[in-house]
């Protein structure tokens, strides 16, 4: 357990409803990244946050991709109107950020997404 | 466009085999360059590099990076059941900002 908490573990949704999923990072963690992973592939950037802000959103992340993170603590990401392509394992992970002159990234336990 | 290619795809070994996993990378703006095992869950973290020729040893597991050849290599020792896995490679850096580029992952299976 790495201190990087996801929920739900498993969401099974139809084709064309929204999903949210909730991230709650390592507590002293200010970097919050959200990735996706597809069988056989790595994990792919999505998106991340550096305390509340946003920095930065891959070209993956379609318009019905959103993703929050208020107040800088826990983090939320939607997909709205859901289609079969989007069935994956969502990943969280955090880091220190660079006041620690280093900046492992340490995952969550993920969710998996089936769209059906 | 940043890659990061790791190689075997796969690799079957008996327990006690000695294995060495690759990891090449064009990345622009390179920061460092992580190692994780994954199992039917989330990776976790094993070692991170940023500087050439240095070694980190965890157990049996070592790891050291070559940033003139772009390189990177994962060695495990004495390998036992346990340790089959996926072991990917990421990168910190190139377009992504922090984010991290992964290969696609060895995946090892330690027969007994």
């Amino acid at each position: 357990d790495t201190g990087v908490s996801q929920d739900p573990r498993h969401k099974i949704t139809k084709r064309g409803q929204n999903v949210t999923f909730r991230c709650d990072p390592i507590s002293e963690h200010n970097r919050l990244y959200w990735y996706r992973q597809t069988l056989g592939q790595g994990p792919e950037f999505l998106t991340y946050f550096q305390n509340e802000a946003q920095l930065e959103k891959s070209r993956l992340l379609s318009d019905r991709f959103s993703a929050e993170r208020p107040k800088g603590s826990f983090s939320t990401l939607e997909i709205q109107r859901t289609e079969q392509g989007d069935s994956a394992m969502y990943l969280c992970a955090s880091s220190l950020g660079w006041a620690s002159g280093t900046d492992e990234q340490y995952f969550g336990p993920g969710t998996r997404l089936t769209v059906t | 466009e940043d890659k990061v290619v790791q190689s075997p795809l796969s690799l079957v070994v008996h327990e006690g085999d000695t294995v060495t996993l690759n990891c090449s990378y064009e990345v622009t703006n390179f920061r460092s360059l992580l190692w994780y095992k994954q199992e039917k869950k989330a990776p976790t973290f094993l070692f991170m590099l940023t500087s050439s020729g240095i070694e980190k040893k965890s157990g049996r597991l070592s790891s050291i990076l070559d940033k003139k050849e772009l390189f990177s290599i994962l060695n495990i020792t004495a390998t036992q059941t346990g340790d089959s896995a996926i072991y990917l490679c990421a990168v910190e850096g190139g377009n992504s900002g922090y984010a991290l580029n992964f290969g696609k992952g060895t995946s090892l299976l330690v027969t007994p």
